[in-house]
């Protein structure tokens, strides 16, 4: 079954420390893969979205995603975090191929907490 | 820029009672999709719906949700006999395509509902 997985639910980290957020997806095939933010009861903002060619992605705020094939991971970084970046973040996968379906699958997020 | 609008932001009904939460997708897309998010929880697939018709829907989607596009521009989820577990945060999102080059889901603020 297709399937996104975030295995840290919490990662607290200091206001100017770097960051990586994990991610890693279970497809047949590579699915076209984001990052997804969201302050508290606010929506879902997109962070950045990889689709195809370079591996290394640039996002909106200072962050970047580093695609794996290998590893089937999709990690976010961030080498210096603010004390604003504090939210959850979803990583989200979509098939490429027809017949994969045709939604979003989330994974279970990850709650950043950023220490002054 | 364009955006994804949902109404409203914030409903509260009594259980057994219909609700219809809105969207206004952005106007050149041409996919449609409801996700929700129980408090606490990750952001989980309902439905999506191209071409004025369901193309996917997750077992969560039984027949007490639907859908519709009425006007060309609104997209609509109907919960016809809300229960307590229905209370969650509903994100409205849309595309313009997402196979052959992709491209990302916008999602709107979300409608939170309160089901008592």
């Amino acid at each position: 079954a297709q399937s996104v997985t975030q295995p840290d639910i919490h990662i607290t980290v200091s206001e100017g420390a770097s960051l990586e957020l994990r991610c890693n997806y279970s497809y047949g095939a590579t699915p076209y893969l984001f990052w997804y933010v969201q302050s508290p009861g606010q929506g879902l903002q997109l962070l950045l979205k990889y689709f195809s060619g370079d591996t290394l992605v640039q996002g909106i705020k200072g962050f970047e995603a580093e695609f794996k094939r290998s590893q089937s991971s999709f990690n976010l970084r961030k080498p210096s975090v603010h004390w604003s970046d504090a939210a959850e973040y979803f990583c989200a996968a979509f098939p490429k191929l027809t017949g994969g379906g045709n939604k979003l699958t989330f994974g279970t997020g990850t709650q950043l907490k950023v220490e002054l | 820029e364009p955006e994804v609008t949902q109404t409203p932001s914030h409903q509260v009904t009594q259980m057994g009672q219909e609700v219809i939460l809105r969207c206004v997708p952005i106007s050149n897309h041409l996919y449609f999709y409801w996700y929700r998010q129980i408090l606490g929880q990750k952001v989980e697939f309902l439905v999506s719906f191209y071409n004025n018709e369901i193309s996917e829907k997750s077992e969560i989607f039984d027949d007490q949700f639907s859908v519709e596009r009425p006007d060309g521009s609104n997209f609509t989820l109907k919960i016809r006999s809300t229960k307590l577990e229905d209370s969650a945060m509903y994100f409205c999102a849309s595309s313009s395509r997402m196979r052959g080059g992709g491209t990302e889901a916008f999602f709107g603020q979300g409608t939170r509902l309160t089901v008592v």
